[in-house]
This record gives C-alpha cells, structure tokens and sequence, in this order.
C-alpha cells in the first residue's frame, strides 16, 4: 500500500511564473491537508479538502494561492505568481476520514523561487 | 491562543542514554490531541506517537513515551535508549478542538536532536 505521494520533490520557478504541486493520498484516504514549512520552522496548516470540497481553508494566503481534490486524480495546491517568500517545503497530509490521528504525510514538494 | 511551544532548539545525547524533549502546550478546549513527529535529515515527517485529553496514561511506543501532564500543559518526549538514527529535527503538535470539524495540527518550532556516538 503506497503512501502518499508528493510531486515534484523539488520544484524550481523564476518570479512570477506558476507552480503545481501534487499529492495523491493514500488508497483509501478521502481527506487532504496541505501543510507548509518555512526555513528554520514548524509545519503551518494551509487547507483541508475533501472529494471535491474546500472544508477548510483558513491558513490559505488570500492572494495567488489555490487548492482542489477533484474526484479523479491528485489533490492539486496551485501558487500564481510565485514570489521569493513562497520558497518552503510543501507537505501533504491524508486520512480516510475525520476524527483520526496519526496522519500519514507525504515527502513535501521544496518549492524555490529563484 | 492556541499553541505549542518547544524551548529548546537543540540538543545534545550520548548515544544508549535517554533523552527528554520538552513540549507545553495551550487550549481552552477539554478535548484535544497531542502528537509528536520526526523529520529527518531526507525531509520527511514520521509521526511517532499520539495522546489524548482524556487517556489517563501515558502513551508509549516502542522507545517513545510521551509524558503527559495536564495540569502542566506539558506532554514531553522521552526517548529511551537512544541510537544514531534518531538524529533529527522533532515536532510536538496539537489538535485543539479533537472531533471538530477539521482536525489540523498546530505544530511547535521543533528541537533539532543529535545523539552522538
């Protein structure tokens, strides 16, 4: 049984252009969180999602910032406009439903915005 | 507010001895879950062990044992016996809130832990 499955595991972008990162949970699993690490810092939640459904998205940037689990495919977290301080680690998380614990986290996307 | 803090930014054990890494934590919520995880050097988050609000005893896992004090707020780790690999960087983290309608984890700054031979 894979685990979940990030990528790119590293992504390289210039200023101002886009950057997509994927994630696609464990079988089985139907919620996603996405999750951000600065340099020198703790994990910050960004989203929640479920099958086609934002639950959560109160640690979002309200600009640039994107997130969707569609009902086929990989839950997808889109950056626009990529700025330098967008460079981080990008983890996902998944779970097969709600109230659970010991949530099994993917490798993380290292985002740098050059 | 909710919180976690961890104190300690790094430290320091002899490889086969215990080592305590410190975490406290702040809610106002009765229910809540307290975990810790472990990020090697390959950037991965392991995560180690779990406690609940309201289980009265300590979570242990194999070597990690996690000692909860409620009145505190505090909920160390202890690892026992430690060995090379256990290098890395720890997280403690909270679920305020456990059983709402989002359980996202709000994670402390980390202790960066080096055992050595």
């Amino acid at each position: 049984n894979a685990g979940v499955m990030q990528n790119p595991r590293h992504l390289v972008r210039r200023r101002g252009q886009e950057a997509r990162l994927r994630c696609s949970p464990m079988k089985g699993h139907s919620h996603v969180y996405w999750y951000r690490q600065l340099p020198e810092e703790g994990l910050k939640f960004m989203v929640y999602l479920q099958k086609e459904n934002i639950i959560d998205e109160s640690g979002m940037p309200k600009e640039r910032f994107s997130a969707e689990f569609p009902k086929e495919g990989p839950s997808i977290l889109r950056i626009q406009q990529v700025v330098r301080g967008d460079s981080a680690a990008y983890f996902c998380a998944s779970s097969p439903v709600t109230n659970y614990y010991g949530y099994t986290f993917g490798s993380g996307t290292r985002l740098t915005v050059v | 507010a909710q919180k976690i803090t961890q104190t300690q930014p790094g430290m320091f054990v002899q490889e086969k001895e215990a080592v305590t890494l410190d975490c406290t934590y702040d809610t106002s919520d009765q229910s809540y879950g307290l975990f810790w995880y472990k990020q090697p050097s390959s950037g991965e988050m392991i995560f180690l062990i779990y406690q609940g609000s309201y289980d009265e005893q300590n979570a242990t896992e194999g070597r990690y044992s996690l000692n909860f004090q409620k009145a505190r707020k505090s909920a160390n780790l202890v690892i026992s016996a430690s060995q090379l690999g256990d290098s890395a960087m720890y997280f403690c983290a909270m679920i305020p809130n456990y059983g709402g309608a989002t359980n996202k984890l709000i994670f402390g700054t980390g202790t960066l832990l080096a055992v050595q031979p």
